[in-house]
C-alpha cells in the first residue's frame, strides 16, 4: 500500500553509529526529508534528499535510492544527546510540502 | 532567526466541546500547517494555508476548522472533542510549498479530552 515505513525503535552505543531506515511507496516522489524530534520538543529539520546517493552532512548523512523506494539516515560518533525520534517524510507529488510522514524511529543511545 | 509559538501548551476539554488552538510565527513565511501527532502514527496533515485567508484541506480535515486571519497566525478549531481523545497538535510554517523547503515546527499543543 501507500505509505512511509520506519522501524519503531533502535538502540545503539555511544561512540558508534546508528542507521535509521525508511522505505516508502507513494504516488510519485518529489523528495524526502529527515527531522529530529526530542521528547516533548518540536521536530527539527535535518536533511532533504531528492537525488540518488549519499549526502554527507558531517554528523548526519543521508542516503537515497529512488528505484528501491529506500532512504537511510546515518548518525556517526553517537552521543547520548542524539537520543531522539527521527522522522522520515516523503513529498509524494508536485503538491510540494504535503508531506507523508513515517511513525518516527526512536533512537536510544546508551553509554 | 524566528520562532513559532503555539498556545496553549496543554488543553483539557470535555466531550463535545469546541476547542481552539492558536499558532503565531514571526518568520514572515507564506505557508502554515497544522499536523496531528498520535502515538504510534506518523504526523498527519489537517489543514494548511499558502497565504493569508487561504485554506487547504489535508488528509485529516474532518472534524476540524481552520482560519488564517493574517500572515503570521493560523488557528485550528476542534469542532467537537471526542471522549478520551489524546494527541499533540503541531503547527509549522515554511517559506513556500516547494518540496525542498524545510518546515519549522512549534512545540505543540497537547490535547486531552475527559
Amino acid at each position: 500500500g501507500q505509505g512511509v515505513e520506519q522501524p519503531a525503535k533502535l538502540m545503539s552505543v555511544e561512540g558508534t553509529f546508528a542507521r535509521v531506515n525508511c522505505t516508502y511507496s507513494t504516488s510519485g516522489f518529489n523528495g524526502l526529508s529527515w527531522y529530529q524530534q526530542r521528547e516533548g520538543q518540536a521536530p527539527v529539520f535535518l536533511s532533504y534528499v531528492v537525488l540518488d546517493g549519499l549526502k554527507d552532512s558531517g554528523h548526519f548523512s543521508t542516503f537515497l535510492s529512488r528505484s528501491n523506494g529506500y532512504s537511510y539516515l546515518l548518525l556517526t560518533e553517537l552521543q547520548i544527546k542524539d537520543s531522539a525520534s527521527y522522522l522520515c517524510a516523503v513529498s509524494p507529488n508536485s503538491a510540494g510540502n504535503k508531506l507523508t510522514f513515517g511513525i518516527g524511529t526512536r533512537v536510544l543511545v546508551r553509554p | 532567526g524566528g520562532i513559532i509559538t503555539q498556545t496553549p501548551k496543554f488543553l483539557i476539554g470535555q466531550e463535545g466541546q469546541k476547542l481552539t488552538l492558536k499558532c503565531q510565527q514571526n518568520f514572515n513565511h507564506d505557508t502554515m500547517y497544522w499536523y496531528r501527532q498520535d502515538s504510534g502514527k506518523g504526523l498527519r496533515l489537517i489543514y494548511y494555508s499558502i497565504t493569508e485567508n487561504d485554506l487547504q484541506k489535508g488528509d485529516l480535515s474532518e472534524g476540524y476548522d481552520a482560519s488564517r486571519e493574517k500572515k503570521s497566525s493560523f488557528s485550528l478549531t476542534v469542532t467537537s472533542a471526542q471522549k478520551n481523545e489524546m494527541a499533540v497538535f503541531l503547527c509549522a510554517s515554511s517559506i513556500g510549498t516547494n518540496s525542498n523547503e524545510r518546515l519549522f515546527f512549534g512545540h505543540g499543543t497537547k490535547l486531552s479530552v475527559l
